[in-house]
């Protein structure tokens, strides 16, 4: 069973420029997540798609990222633009349902923000 | 809103002893917890799902235990070996808000086993 895909692995921008991240989720997987890991912390939810409508994401900065979902399978998270505090992990992780099953997560994209 | 605090932060202990690693939860409304293992530079892998109506989940050499109304849950590791090297953290899901809380993640725990 092919895992979650994400890429790219690692990006490096100028603060005020703009970023876009990838994902694919396991296939069937309904439920798709993108978390932000700052060093040091634990994964903190920015949005929760249940196939492509918005759960939750009251903890996204709306102001400058933005995500979407089409057709309820790929999913792309954007910032734009880029601050210095953006520095961090951006984990993507599926899951069958919601309430019983495991969550699978991608290796991440690592980015730095200068 | 959930918060979830692991002790210990970090620990290190010379392979073949026995581990507990605790997580505790501030609200006790949670339909699962999960334990999940991250690996340097990798993502995470869970471990274990303990469902709020079980106590207890065993996988090899782990086993999580879960008290729903005290809102805590252990992760025991037994016969530690190197390669469990890892940070550990515990993630509740929901809690007063329902499922569209997510997950709440604690810090972890670093974890190091001395050959």
């Amino acid at each position: 069973e092919a895992g979650v895909a994400q890429s790219p692995r690692y990006k490096i921008i100028e603060k005020r420029q703009s970023v876009a991240f990838w994902c694919n989720p396991i296939s069937g997987h309904a439920t798709l997540y993108w978390y932000q890991q700052i060093l040091g912390q634990g994964p903190k939810l920015l949005i929760q798609f249940q196939n492509n409508g918005v759960v939750d994401d009251s903890q996204l900065p709306k102001d400058r990222f933005s995500a979407e979902r089409l057709k309820g399978v790929d999913s792309t998270l954007k910032i734009q633009p880029a601050k210095l505090e953006d520095s961090a992990v951006y984990l993507c992780a599926s899951t069958l349902g919601v309430f019983t099953e495991k969550l699978f997560f991608g290796s991440g994209t690592q980015l730095s923000v200068l | 809103k959930q918060e979830v605090t692991q002790i210990p932060a970090a620990l290190s202990v010379p392979e073949g002893e026995n581990l507990v690693l605790n997580c505790s939860f501030t609200d006790s409304a949670i339909y699962n917890l999960q334990w999940f293992r991250q690996d340097p530079g990798k993502g995470l892998t869970s471990l274990l799902l303990i469902q709020s109506s079980q106590r207890e989940q065993t996988s090899g050499r782990l086993n999580a235990s879960l008290d729903k109304s005290s809102g805590r849950s252990t992760l025991y590791i037994a016969a530690s070996q190197p390669g469990d090297s890892a940070t550990y953290l515990c993630a509740p899901l929901g809690g007063s808000g329902g499922g569209a809380d997510g997950l709440t993640f604690g810090k972890g725990t670093h974890l190091i086993i001395q050959p």
